[in-house]
């Protein structure tokens, strides 16, 4: 089965400061791999996604992730953090013949000004 | 942009009753898929509806049902509600029988006292 793994379930940065949140999954298949991010009291909201092609993914608000095989990662980053990044965010996967998303743990982004 | 709308947003119950949350994809959207977030937890996949088949089932108990109709609407049925089924509800929609991507609704949040 399918899994995912957060590393560090709080993350704080200062802001202006470089943003690296980690995700490692578990596949016996090319998996399709997601961030999504949650606002205090809100939905999820699609940062990005990995389905095939290039490993180096682009998402909204500056954020991006690479993904890597051989390390069986897709960290995501973000070059500058900014006070409005706080929030929960959450690694998802996807595949195996099913369509579902198995989600990781979340990681806590604080921002400090 | 239209987005998954959810309702109730916010449902208090005893325990041993019954609710019925709904959840109306976007349009053209023929794919919803339900999620509990229970506190400080990631969300768990419970069901998918693809064409109004159950397409999918994940962690969803017995005294929950759900259907999809003609409308490509979506219900959860639950029933004998237990201090435990306390959480977030999401609902989520795509288009196929693709990767593409879930959009999520803002929830319906149910407690029970």
């Amino acid at each position: 089965a399918q899994s995912v793994t957060q590393l560090g379930s709080h993350v704080s940065v200062s802001e202006g400061a470089l943003v690296l949140l980690r995700c490692n999954y578990s596949s016996s298949v090319p998996p399709y791999l997601f961030w999504y991010v949650q606002y205090p009291n809100q939905g999820l909201q699609l940062l990005l996604k990995y389905t095939t092609g290039a490993t180096l993914v682009k998402g909204i608000n500056g954020f991006e992730a690479e993904f890597k095989k051989s390390e069986t990662s897709f960290h995501l980053t973000k070059p500058s953090a900014h006070m409005s990044d706080a929030a929960e965010y959450f690694c998802a996967v996807s595949g195996e013949g099913r369509r579902a998303l198995t989600f990781g743990s979340g990681t806590r982004l604080q921002v400090q000004p | 942009a239209a987005g998954v709308i959810q309702s109730p947003r916010h449902l208090i119950k005893e325990k041993r009753e019954t609710a019925t949350l709904k959840c109306y994809p976007i349009p053209r959207h023929d794919t919803v898929y339900w999620y509990q977030q229970g506190p400080g937890q990631d969300p768990q996949f419970l069901i998918s509806f693809y064409e109004k088949m159950q397409s999918d089932k994940g962690s969803i108990p017995d005294r929950f049902s759900a259907q999809q109709f003609s409308d490509y609407h979506s219900e959860l049925n639950m029933s004998s509600l237990e201090l435990g089924d306390s959480a977030l509800y999401f609902c989520a929609s795509s288009t196929g029988q693709g990767w593409e991507t879930q959009y999520f609704g803002p929830g319906t949040r149910l407690l029970v006292l």
